[in-house]
C-alpha cells in the first residue's frame, strides 16, 4: 500500500538548473497537488489537479510547471531554479469530496545554491 | 488578516497533562476542518475531521465554533510522543473548488 510516493528525496542544484519532482498515488485520488512548505508561512499550494488533463495554479504557481497525462502522476517542473525556491515540497492528493482529508507524500528537501 | 491563525507555541507540558489549542479562520464559508499532526522534518498526517458537532478519538477531541470562527483540539492525558507540530487545516467552499489552507502549526512539547 504506497499510497503517495515521492522522488527524490533531496536535491541540491544550482542556481538556473532544471528539475522535475516526481509524485505517483495508488489510490485512485482526483485531486493532487503540490505545496511548498517554508519556516513559519505554513503549507503554500503551488499547483493542483482535479483529474487527469486539467491543471490550475494555486498562490504560489511562479517558477514552477505542472501536467497530469494520468490519474497517478503529477509531476512538478522546476524551470531555472532560484535560490528562493529553497524549500520542502509536498505532493498530496485526494478522493473527491469536500470532507475528504489530503494525503501526503514523504516530501522532497530542495535546496538552489 | 490571515485565512487561518495559530499560536506557534511551543506549549510545554508535563506527560499527562491536558493541552488545548485553537485554531481561528476567516472565511465564514468554510465548510471543512481538520487537525494535522506533522513530526520534525516529516510529511503532515491526518490526525481528525473535525465535525459540527464536536468529535472524540481516544484523548483527543475536536470542537468547531462556527459562531466564532475557530476550532480546537484538546489532548488529554499527553504523552511524550504526542510532541509535534499541530496544523489547522480549514476548506472554503467559496472558490469554486475546495483549496485547503493550513495554519503555520502550534508546536508541542511533552516533557517527562
Amino acid at each position: 500500500n504506497a499510497g503517495v510516493t515521492q522522488t527524490p528525496k533531496f536535491q541540491v542544484l544550482k542556481t538556473g538548473q532544471s528539475m522535475t519532482l516526481q509524485c505517483a498515488q495508488d489510490m485512485n485520488h482526483e485531486y493532487m497537488s503540490w505545496y511548498r512548505q517554508d519556516p513559519g508561512m505554513g503549507l503554500r499550494l503551488i499547483h493542483y489537479s482535479v483529474g487527469a488533463g486539467i491543471t490550475d495554479q494555486g498562490e504560489v504557481p511562479n517558477g514552477y510547471n505542472v501536467s497530469r497525462s494520468t490519474t497517478e502522476d503529477f509531476p512538478l517542473r522546476l524551470l531555472s531554479a532560484a535560490p528562493s525556491q529553497t524549500s520542502v515540497y509536498f505532493c498530496a492528493s485526494k478522493p473527491q469530496g469536500y470532507n475528504s482529508p489530503l494525503h501526503f507524500g514523504n516530501g522532497t528537501r530542495l535546496t538552489v545554491t | 488578516r490571515k485565512e487561518v491563525e495559530q499560536d506557534p507555541g511551543p506549549f510545554n507540558v508535563p506527560e499527562g497533562a491536558t493541552v488545548a489549542f485553537n485554531c481561528t479562520y476567516s472565511n465564514s464559508a468554510s465548510q471543512s476542518f481538520f487537525w494535522y499532526r506533522q513530526d520534525c522534518r516529516k510529511e503532515p498526517k491526518l490526525l481528525m475531521s473535525v465535525y459540527s458537532s464536536g468529535n472524540e478519538d481516544g484523548r483527543f477531541t475536536a470542537q468547531l465554533n462556527r459562531a466564532s470562527q475557530y476550532i480546537s483540539l484538546l489532548i488529554r492525558d499527553s504523552k511524550l510522543s504526542d510532541s509535534a507540530t499541530y496544523l489547522c487545516v480549514v476548506g472554503p467552499m467559496n472558490t469554486g473548488f475546495q483549496k485547503l489552507v493550513f495554519g503555520t502549526g502550534t508546536r508541542l512539547l511533552v516533557s517527562p
